[in-house]
C-alpha cells in the first residue's frame, strides 16, 4: 500500500533562517504531487505542485521554492523566512492518470513556527 | 474561476445528524470528495460520490448530490465526540495534474 511521511512534525525557525522540508512517498511511482499551506486550521492554499522529476509549478508567488530531485522526493525550501511563513505544512500525492479525478493524499504535516 | 463553498461552523448535540453541505462551481468531475481534518493531522479522503449518483451510503455517512443546483451533502448519522473535526469538500475539476479546488472547511463541534 501507499504511504506518505513528512518530516519534521513541528519545526520553530528564527526570522531569515533557512528551511528545509521533505516528503516522501512510498508504495507508487511517478506520482503527482503537491505542497499546501493551512493557516489557522482553516482553508488549503495550493503552493507548489510537480507531475514529474524537475517539473514545479508555482501557484503563488512568495519566498518559498520546491524541487522534486527523485520520483517520490518533494521538498519545500526557503532561503529566508518571513513571519508570515508561519502555518501548517501539507504534502499531498496523487496518482498520475491525465484528465484529473484523481484523489489527494495527504501526510501528517509540518507545523512550522516563525519567532 | 472554480470555486467551493462550505458554512465555517455547524455544532450539532451528540447522537443526532450532522449536515454539512458545499456547493460548486465546476460540474466537470468524475467524482468529488469529502475530506476529514481532525486536529494537528493531514487531510483523510473520507468518502467520494461519482458525478454520475444521486446518493451514495457508507455506515454512517451519506452523501447526496445535486448536480443541477450543483449542491453536495455530507450527512453523519449518529454523531459521535469523535466526528469532531474540519470536513472538506473538494472538486476536482478536470486537471492534467489532479489539481483539486478545496472548499474552506466546515468545523464541526459536538455539544454534549
Amino acid at each position: 500500500s501507499q504511504t506518505i511521511h513528512q518530516w519534521p512534525a513541528t519545526l520553530v525557525q528564527p526570522v531569515g533562517s533557512p528551511l528545509s522540508l521533505e516528503c516522501t512517498v512510498e508504495g507508487t511511482s511517478n506520482p503527482n504531487l503537491y505542497w499546501y499551506r493551512q493557516a489557522a486550521g482553516r482553508g488549503l492554499q495550493l503552493l507548489f505542485y510537480s507531475v514529474g522529476i524537475g517539473q514545479i509549478s508555482s501557484e503563488v508567488p512568495q519566498n518559498l521554492s520546491a524541487s522534486r530531485p527523485q520520483d517520490r522526493q518533494f521538498i519545500l525550501s526557503s532561503k529566508k523566512l518571513l513571519l508570515s511563513d508561519s502555518g501548517f505544512y501539507l504534502c499531498a500525492w496523487s496518482g498520475s492518470l491525465t484528465g484529473g479525478n484523481q484523489p489527494q493524499h495527504f501526510g501528517d504535516g509540518t507545523r512550522l513556527s516563525i519567532l | 474561476g472554480e470555486d467551493v463553498e462550505q458554512s465555517l461552523f455547524l455544532s450539532v448535540r451528540e447522537g443526532d445528524s450532522s449536515v454539512i453541505n458545499c456547493t460548486y462551481t465546476d460540474s466537470s468531475s468524475t467524482y468529488l470528495y469529502w475530506y476529514k481534518q481532525e486536529p494537528g493531522a493531514g487531510l483523510q479522503l473520507l468518502t467520494y460520490i461519482f458525478s454520475n449518483m444521486d446518493m451514495k451510503q457508507d455506515q454512517r455517512l451519506t452523501v447526496l448530490l445535486n448536480k443541477k443546483d450543483k449542491h453536495l451533502s455530507l450527512r453523519i448519522a449518529d454523531t459521535q465526540t469523535g466526528d469532531s473535526a474540519i470536513y472538506f469538500c473538494a472538486d476536482p475539476g478536470y486537471s492534467s495534474a489532479s489539481k483539486i479546488i478545496f472548499g474552506s472547511g466546515t468545523r464541526l463541534s459536538i455539544r454534549p
